[in-house]
């Protein structure tokens, strides 16, 4: 069974470009997250879906970040206008139920020169 | 929120053991832990829930204390294979299933 998919797995952009980050879950997992980590910040929560749905977002940083998750074996990250200090490796996880483990991807490590 | 890891750091030589703890100021749900090594993403190690349990995982257990909350994580004979970062998430009671990390702890393991 494939595992959490993300794509591209290194992105190199330029200040004020939008950047589209893309995350294909395990196939009937119904829990999608969206994790930002950083040597400063750590390991931190942006948003989350249950069954498509966005439950929590607080933990996006600024109107800059958007999510999306149109059907259940899709989701985006967007960045317009991207900053330097996007800069960072963007996981997405997906979990069975709400409460189970998580099963991450390997990231997306976004540079914004 | 975010809950605290102790030790930062661990050193340990092959088949030596170590303790990592994470605390919480916040009434708990459960606590996962997970596992990543450098230039890789994070890896499910175990779920405990309220109630004390504790669990293993070959040679790692952990326990979660509901009173404290707080929970530990016990490396047994430490291999070289468990070197990498340890975090703690944690998810409130009460709450949607937002699972806050700490900071994580540093594992190196030496021949």
């Amino acid at each position: 069974d494939a595992g959490v998919i993300q794509s591209p797995r290194h992105e190199v952009t330029e200040m004020g470009q939008e950047v589209t980050l893309r995350c294909k879950p395990i196939s009937g997992h119904n829990s999608l997250f969206w994790y930002r980590q950083t040597m400063m910040r750590g390991l931190e929560l942006l948003i989350y879906f249950n069954n498509n749905v966005p439950i929590d977002d607080s933990g996006m940083p600024e109107d800059r970040f958007s999510a999306k998750m149109p059907n259940a074996s899709f989701s985006t990250l967007k960045i317009q206008p991207s900053e330097p200090r996007d800069s960072a490796v963007y996981f997405c996880a997906s979990s069975l139920l709400q409460y189970n483990e998580q099963f991450f991807g390997p990231g997306t490590r976004l540079t914004v020169l | 929120q975010q809950p605290v890891q102790s030790p930062q750091a661990v050193i340990l030589r092959e088949g030596e053991d170590a303790v990592i703890n994470c605390s919480s100021s916040k009434a708990l749900y459960s606590v996962h832990w997970y596992r990543q090594k450098h230039g890789e993403a994070p890896v499910f190690l175990m779920i405990l829930l309220k109630g004390g349990e504790q669990k293993g995982h070959d040679k790692i257990s952990a326990s979660f204390n509901e009173k404290k909350q707080q929970s530990s994580l016990y490396l047994t004979a430490s291999q070289l294979s468990y070197s990498g970062t340890y975090f703690c998430g944690t998810v409130l009671s009460g709450g949607y299933n937002k699972l806050i990390f700490g900071a994580g702890t540093r594992l190196a393991v030496h021949p």
